[in-house]
């Protein structure tokens, strides 16, 4: 059975950091290309960051380059978003998803974590 | 970044309609548009990718199609699973965009 699982989420004060894991099972992830989607409060989905299989190419939101870093370990099966500089609009459920090579992208989601950022 | 706009941002129906959600891109994107549905306290769902694939598992009543910058997604009879938000995601080109969202409710 394919599972994402994340974890990694709590409270943390404006200007923070926070490291979440995306940990997969049930495929092999380094065939993989990953993506991180966040979703504030209420509001609508927002794409933040793809890594692919080999981490030769790594894509991030407008709203998080230069603060956030995606980043994996194919051989612990497990997917990182280290955030940095933490605001307030960054507090959201942060979820990955998995990108299915043939067509489809994020066609396995892991169930979420959250993420406030609050003083 | 390519906009994504997904229309209406809500509507109400009965058990059995027809439900047509529309997205729009800001500039052609191809087939590289998707589907979710999501449902409350819940991740979203992969519905229909490329434009018209149905995912594996997904009931048939659902249907998408499009090309270029204008898609639809259509249900053709509403069922009570069915309530929820569903979302539209280009993969044309990063950043990936999703649209705003649409709240299906019961009339």
């Amino acid at each position: 059975e394919v599972r994402l699982v994340e974890s990694g989420g709590g409270l943390v004060k404006p200007g923070g950091s926070r490291r979440l894991t995306c940990a997969a099972s049930g495929f092999t992830l380094s065939t993989y290309s990953i993506n991180w989607v966040r979703q504030a409060p209420g509001k609508g989905l927002e794409w933040v960051s793809l890594i692919s299989s080999t981490s030769r190419y790594i894509y991030y939101a407008d709203s998080v380059k230069g603060r956030f870093t995606i980043s994996r370990d194919n051989a612990k099966n497990s997917v990182y978003l280290e955030m940095n500089s933490l605001r307030a609009e960054d507090t959201a459920v942060y979820y990955c998803a998995r990108d299915n090579p043939i067509a489809a992208p994020a066609d396995y989601w892991g169930q979420g974590t959250l993420v406030t950022v609050s003083s | 970044a390519i906009q994504m706009t997904q229309s209406p941002s809500s509507l109400s129906a009965s058990v059995g309609d027809r439900v047509t959600i529309t997205c729009r891109a800001s500039q052609g994107i191809r087939n590289d548009l998707n589907w979710y549905q999501q449902k409350p306290g819940k991740a979203p769902k992969l519905l229909i990718y490329a434009a018209s694939n149905l995912q594996s598992g997904v009931p048939s009543r659902f249907s998408g199609s499009g090309s270029g910058t204008d898609f639809t997604l259509t249900i053709s009879s509403l069922q009570p699973e069915d309530f929820a938000t569903y979302y539209c995601l280009q993969d044309n080109n990063y950043p990936r965009t999703f649209g705003g969202g649409t709240k299906v409710e019961l009339k």
